[in-house]
């Protein structure tokens, strides 16, 4: 079983729609999470950091659930230019340069 | 502003070749990384680097040699190449730890090298 999973997608939306991705991950001790972004042929950005609150950033809303051991990432309001693949991103406890990627969420946002 | 280049962008090579992917970084970043990305996997990482002259094993460093001897470059060595070695190769790097030691978890990475090993 991989460490981070990701519904592979892809998820094909129109405009404006919502769209939501989960992830979920297996090592409980797991320290930090993020939402990377990667568009086609290209290197993967940070997207936002996710906190065990919840955060907010424009459109984008992450959120954590340690007890389930899952993260998600939702989009309101989508944009053409929202398409890429989504990567969750985990670090696991006791070693900041060991992080695990998803394979990654593919989106395709539609006129 | 460079930030950080790769370099070949694309190679071809042949079994049992030694390739060298090059990284360099203008940022004077702490912490390099080499990732590969396949198909159905997530980005894995083969090797990291704390400081010139500190390299770590990540999670698949199996065929793979890596060297720091400046901060700003990290190359990263097939030394005999396979098929299972082709692949998509990111290097990154990162800022140093913020106060309290965390991690911003915010990694640069360079635009890949796409490599293929006939």
């Amino acid at each position: 079983r991989k460490e981070v999973e990701q519904d592979p997608g892809p998820f094909n939306v129109p405009e404006g729609a919502t769209v939501a991705f989960n992830c979920t991950y297996s090592n409980s001790a797991s320290q930090s999470f993020f939402w990377y972004r990667q568009d086609c042929r290209k290197e993967p950005k940070l997207l936002m950091s996710v906190y065990s609150s919840g955060n907010e950033d424009g459109r984008f809303t992450a959120q954590l659930n340690r007890a389930s051991q899952y993260i998600s990432l939702l989009i309101r309001d989508s944009k053409l230019s929202d398409s890429a693949t989504y990567l969750c991103v985990v670090k696991r406890a006791y070693n900041n340069n060991d992080m695990r990627f998803g394979a990654g969420t593919r989106l395709t946002v539609k006129p | 502003d460079a930030g950080i280049t790769q370099s070949p962008r694309y190679k071809i090579t042949e079994t049992g070749r030694q390739v060298t992917l090059m990284c360099h970084q203008t940022w004077s970043h702490s912490y390099m990384f080499w990732y590969r990305q396949d198909l159905g996997h997530g980005l894995r990482l083969i090797y990291y680097s704390a400081a010139a002259d500190i390299t770590d094993k990540g999670e698949v460093p199996d065929g793979y040699v890596v060297s720091r001897s400046k901060t700003e470059n990290f190359p990263l060595t097939l030394e005999s190449a396979t098929r299972s070695q082709t692949s998509v190769y990111f290097c990154a790097s990162r800022k140093g730890l913020l106060a309290g030691g965390q991690n911003t978890g915010e990694l640069f990475f360079g635009e890949g090298s796409r490599l293929t090993v006939l």
